[in-house]
């Protein structure tokens, strides 16, 4: 079936330092979409693209969305420790339900 | 304040001992959804709705019932919840039912079953 799967599973940095997590789709997505759950709390909606090649930025974190729109990236400019939580992507399949990656639990050391 | 609640916050229970997680959300949102979260598997669907008295499976809804019968309620129903439904779970609405709406996540339903 269709599939978004995302990679790491785990990263953890050291303060300062960059971090990255990716997504991708077994078919091309009409969109996609990032949460953001932080520790002991709930998914949080961070940013959807929709355009091929579309790359938005909120302050630090830089997202982009693949020329196929089959593949998607989150990039975090030098981590802070507020960046920790688990970080999912989500794109529409059959009749516009959302599927979600398995998420990146991102930790921070200070 | 625009929100979705869900109720209890946590519940442990005992195998085949029905019970019901309440999910109430006040945006007149018409699309709402369940999903359990496992580690290491992310988010998983269980069952949507995309308006009153429409609701459909979604990927893991084996074990469980849902209704909607108002538009901002969503109860989800484990008429005889076994160990491997210990899990945490997440009731969702967003506006519609296109995909390109943002979801909105109650607090979390934290289950276990013994």
């Amino acid at each position: 079936g269709q599939q978004v799967m995302q990679i790491p599973q785990y990263q953890h940095v050291q303060e300062g330092e960059d971090f990255t997590t990716y997504c991708n789709s077994s078919t091309t997505l009409s969109n996609i979409q990032w949460y953001k759950q932080r520790p002991g709390g709930h998914p949080v909606f961070l940013i959807q693209l929709v355009k091929s090649g579309e790359v938005k930025k909120q302050k630090r974190l830089t997202f982009q969305f693949g020329e196929a729109k089959k593949n998607s990236s989150l990039h975090i400019t030098a981590t802070q420790t507020t960046d920790v939580g688990t970080y999912f992507c989500a794109g529409p399949i059959r009749n516009n339900d959302m599927r979600f990656g398995a998420g990146t639990r991102l930790t921070v050391k200070p | 304040e625009a929100q979705v609640t869900q109720n209890p916050r946590y519940l442990i229970t005992v195998t085949g001992k029905k019970l019901t997680v309440t999910c109430s959300q006040n945006m007149n949102h018409e699309y709402m959804s369940w999903y359990r979260q496992d580690p290491g598997l992310g988010l998983r669907q269980i069952y949507y709705s995309m308006n009153v008295e429409v609701t459909d499976k979604g990927d893991v809804p084996e074990g469980y019932k849902v209704s909607r019968k108002e538009k901002r309620n969503f109860p989800l129903i484990l008429e005889s919840p076994s160990p491997n439904q210990t899990s945490l779970y997440f009731c969702a609405s967003r506006a519609g039912a296109s995909g390109l709406y943002e979801q909105y996540f109650g607090p979390g339903t934290r289950l276990t079953v013994t």
